[in-house]
């Protein structure tokens, strides 16, 4: 019963570095979805991906970019990290009219 | 745009006792979901319970209910009996029913409350 599995659970990079969040789940879900959580802030959507090969900007897409590789896998890519990324990331996926399931997050912290 | 607000950063209760979270939101839509969300220090997000918008009646889950106010667009949750494992920080959360299009799937979230249970 695995779910919704986020690697890696945490990250620090210097500004300017790139990475790549890997997030990965195993309910057949059709969307995926990538949120990042700031104090006072809530959960905000940065990229959503309705179906495999279909990407979307959520609300704040700037500065990231996502992948979605097969059904199954959502990435998402900090090409040049900022100190404004600092943030936990959370993936999630679901089917429609359903609740959304969530990874565990990422925390990560640029430098 | 759909907004949620939650203008309780932080609440308290004592263990055994009731306590409520407020939530409003503001939408021009009729039919639409609620959430509430609970995230312990694990950081895991949980779902708590739901609101169907068409539904008059409140939802229910064990010690966790709602007062869901269509026109007010208010949805408070309350936690009866609390527990020390009911400490967590509480988002509240909407989504527009019948998704299609931009909208598909989107949740809109809440800055969340954090729930302190004293013992």
């Amino acid at each position: 019963n695995a779910g919704v599995t986020q690697t890696p659970k945490f990250q620090v990079l210097k500004t300017g570095q790139s990475m790549t969040l890997q997030c990965a789940q195993d309910m057949n879900h059709n969307s995926m979805y990538w949120y990042r959580q700031d104090p006072g802030m809530g959960l905000r959507l940065i990229y959503y991906s309705a179906s495999e090969g279909t990407t979307d900007k959520g609300e704040v897409p700037n500065g990231y970019n996502v992948s979605r590789l097969n059904k199954r896998e959502f990435s998402l890519r900090l090409e040049s990290a900022a100190p404004s990324q600092t943030s936990v990331y959370f993936c999630a996926s679901r089917e429609p009219n359903s609740p959304l399931h969530f990874g565990n997050g990422t925390r990560l912290t640029v430098t | 745009a759909q907004t949620v607000t939650q203008s309780q950063p932080e609440m308290s209760v004592q263990e055994a006792e009731t306590v409520t979270l407020s939530c409003t939101y503001d939408t021009s839509e009729s039919d639409y979901y609620l959430f509430w969300y609970k995230q312990p220090p694990s950081r895991q997000m949980i779902l708590v319970i739901r609101q169907e918008a068409y539904k008059q009646q409140n939802a229910t889950e064990n010690r966790f209910s709602v007062n869901f106010q269509k026109a007010a667009k208010s949805f408070s949750l309350k936690i009866s009996d609390s527990q020390l494992g009911d400490a967590a920080m509480y988002f509240c959360a909407y989504k527009r029913a019948g998704a299609g299009g931009t909208s598909y799937g989107k949740l809109t979230f809440g800055q969340g409350t954090i729930l302190t249970v004293h013992p």
